[in-house]
């Protein structure tokens, strides 16, 4: 399997733009995440999904950020409009099961690294 | 919720050396200890876990322990080699609480030839 996958690697953009990142998890895998990791505030839960329902979105950081499931194999975050605060490294990650029982495990993707300007 | 706390946020170790990291958790229903290397410009990759029915596991250099009544577990490497400088990160989750770990923040451990 190549992972999670995630596009794109890096994004520059202006304040004010849309961003939209992309996701593409494990194939099988019934749980999708996004992580935000800045230097700051460590790697952050921002919301999850489970069998393509969000489960908990409490970690979004407001109404700007918006993020989808359309099907178990592609998902979205989408920051509209951006600001430079939003400047981070973002992390789609992706697990089989839930990661309390033996089979649980977390795979990262490689992130999408935002600078907003 | 649950919070995690690291320690130290950077560790310079000789190679052939140990390194070990510390962390603490808040709630004692956490059952799941993971620990992630990440590399630069890479994402987290699991390379040791434990789980809250045993003490210790090791996996040829990695081991990682568990002190439930403290509410500690700790990362341990021995002899260190340079591809083992990376950053480190514990977590912990808590079972029936949703699918979710709580990350610390994370150890830059850097391995000197």
């Amino acid at each position: 399997d190549a992972g999670v996958i995630q596009s794109p690697r890096h994004e520059v953009t202006e304040m004010g733009q849309e961003v939209t990142l992309r996701c593409k998890p494990i194939s099988g895998h019934d749980y999708l995440f996004w992580y935000r990791q800045t230097m700051m505030r460590g790697l952050e839960l921002l919301i999850y999904f489970n069998n393509n329902v969000p489960i908990d979105d409490s970690g979004m950081p407001e109404d700007r950020f918006s993020a989808k499931m359309p099907n178990a194999s592609f998902s979205t975050l989408k920051i509209q409009p951006s600001e430079p605060r939003d400047s981070a490294v973002y992390f789609c990650a992706s697990s089989l099961g839930v990661l309390w029982r033996n089979t649980g495990e977390l795979f990262f993707g490689e992130g999408s690294r935002l600078t907003v300007l | 919720g649950e919070n995690v706390e690291q320690h130290p946020s950077t560790l310079s170790v000789q190679e052939g050396d140990s390194a070990v990291i510390k962390c603490t958790y808040s709630d004692s229903a956490s059952n799941y200890f993971p620990w992630y290397k990440q590399e630069l410009g890479k994402g987290p990759q699991l390379i040791i876990d434990i789980r809250s029915n045993v003490g210790e596991k090791k996996d040829q250099r990695i081991a990682v322990t568990l002190n439930k009544t403290a509410k500690h577990f700790s990362l341990h490497i021995t002899e260190t080699q340079p591809e083992d400088s990376a950053v480190y990160f514990c977590a912990a989750s808590i079972p029936n609480a949703g699918n979710m770990l709580t990350f610390g923040g994370g150890t830059r451990l850097m391995v000197k030839p």
